[in-house]
């Protein structure tokens, strides 16, 4: 059964970055039909996605984050990470990892982590 | 970007009653839609994508129609455990973009 797992700090500091890493287990990210992306979720609010990687390492990006964002990956690791610059409060969010596919499927995210909440404060 | 409206934002219904949500296009997606439904405190789970077509494991309560701008979720029994934020999510265009959400409670 594959498992996304998200990991990182839960509490940032405004003007600093945010580094998130989204671990995979129970399947390969080197896999050809899938894609893997970051989607947020302010408190009470509805989702963001935030961008999406492919194991080659090929990026899409919201173009209202893509200035902050950088997407990476670590076949080696089975891991994809999720860095966002300049930070502000706006950036308080439960932020989710998940799966997309990349075949007739469509782009919906059929895996999602758990989530995490990221609080940007002083 | 492409938004998504929802509607309604919430609803009440009772165990058993048939119930729709609508989510409609800004512009033309074809059949490039997904629903999802989120339970408090959980991440969002798939239930339909290419606006029809089930996910595996979902029950067949749950059925997707429409395509081009306007497309509809609809629950055609409710259950208890229905209760939760739905929402669509369009992958016609770049960004993905996802509707506001429909709250369904239990009246």
């Amino acid at each position: 059964q594959l498992q996304l797992q998200e990991s990182g700090p839960g509490l940032v500091k405004p003007s600093e970055t945010l580094s998130l890493t989204c671990t995979v287990s129970g399947g390969s990210i080197s896999s050809s039909t899938y894609y893997w992306g970051w989607i947020r979720q302010p408190p009470g609010k509805g989702l963001e996605w935030i961008g999406t990687i492919y194991y080659t390492g090929s990026t899409y990006y919201n173009p209202s984050l893509k200035s902050r964002v950088t997407i990476s990956v670590d076949t080696s690791k089975n891991q994809f990470s999720l860095k966002l610059t300049s930070v502000t409060a706006a950036d308080t969010a439960v932020y989710y990892c998940a799966r997309l596919h990349r075949d007739a499927s469509g782009l919906v995210f059929d895996y999602w982590g758990l989530g995490t909440l990221v609080t940007v404060s002083s | 970007a492409i938004q998504m409206t929802q509607s309604p934002s919430s609803l009440s219904a009772s165990v058993g009653d048939r119930v729709t949500i609508t989510c409609r296009a800004s512009q033309g997606i074809r059949n490039d839609l997904g629903w999802y439904q989120q339970k408090p405190g959980k991440a969002p789970k798939l239930l339909i994508y290419a606006a029809s077509s089930l996910q595996s494991g979902v029950p067949s309560r749950f059925n997707g129609s429409g395509s081009g701008t306007e497309f509809t979720l609809t629950i055609s029994r409710l259950e208890p455990e229905d209760v939760a934020v739905y929402y669509c999510q369009q992958y016609g265009n770049s960004p993905l973009t996802f509707g506001g959400g429909t709250r369904v409670e239990i009246k």
